[in-house]
């Protein structure tokens, strides 16, 4: 099955810098590839999400990266700010499943 | 409004106590899956359903079992509580097909006792 690595685990940025959480997957099949954010006690929440055949997504502050030859994908935050502080997950999905990293918890300093 | 729901938000039993954990949408999403979750940590997943009379154990079938009667209703039981079931109870769905966003529950709180 697939395999999703998430690095790191934990983040301190200050407000205004960019923050880069990356993950891996090993299953070449996975050709989508959502992000996360899940504030203390709520659900997760969808933010980004990239498919196979695009490299780069980008949402006002937010954006993802896909490399699939190296089976690696990053989310870059850019002008951080408090509220950005949260979990963040990514995955790999491939037909009905979803796999899950272990979570970056990102805290930004104001 | 289109939703998903899951109930109880937070529920304490004893050890050996059957209990089930609802879990509704209104999406009319075919796909459906539970997650156990602790706090801040990753989602493991226990099982999910494609549709109507089908369900798969996922990584994690921790010793519960699930039904799909109903599309909108995917509820999943826990025939005997024990502590380490202790954790967050997430249900989720999504469209069919791949890549689909999946839309989370609030979450069910279990403390076995």
């Amino acid at each position: 099955g697939e395999n999703v690595e998430q690095h790191p685990s934990t983040l301190s940025v200050q407000e205004g810098d960019s923050a880069v959480i990356k993950c891996t997957y090993s299953d070449s099949a996975s050709n989508y590839f959502p992000w996360y954010k899940q504030e203390l006690g709520k659900r997760p929440q969808l933010i980004i999400d990239i498919r196979s055949n695009v490299g780069e997504k980008k949402d006002q502050r937010i954006a993802v990266t896909l490399n699939k030859t190296a089976k690696h994908f990053s989310l870059h935050i850019t002008e951080t700010q408090p509220e950005d502080s949260a979990v963040y997950f990514c995955a790999a999905s491939y037909g009905n499943q979803f796999y899950f990293g272990t979570g970056t918890s990102l805290t930004v300093i104001p | 409004e289109a939703d998903i729901y899951q109930t109880p938000r937070y529920l304490v039993i004893g050890t050996g106590k059957k209990i089930t954990l609802e879990c509704s949408q209104t999406m009319g999403h075919d796909k459906m899956y539970w997650y156990q979750q602790d706090p801040g940590m990753e989602l493991h997943l226990i099982h999910y359903s494609y549709g109507v009379n089908s369900t798969e154990k996922g990584d994690l079938s921790s010793e519960s079992t699930v039904s799909r009667i109903r599309t909108e209703h995917f509820p999943l039981t826990l025939e005997s509580a024990r502590p380490s079931h202790t954790s967050q109870y997430l249900c989720a769905s999504s469209e069919f097909g791949t890549g689909p966003e999946q839309y989370f529950g609030p979450g069910t709180r279990l403390t076995v006792t």
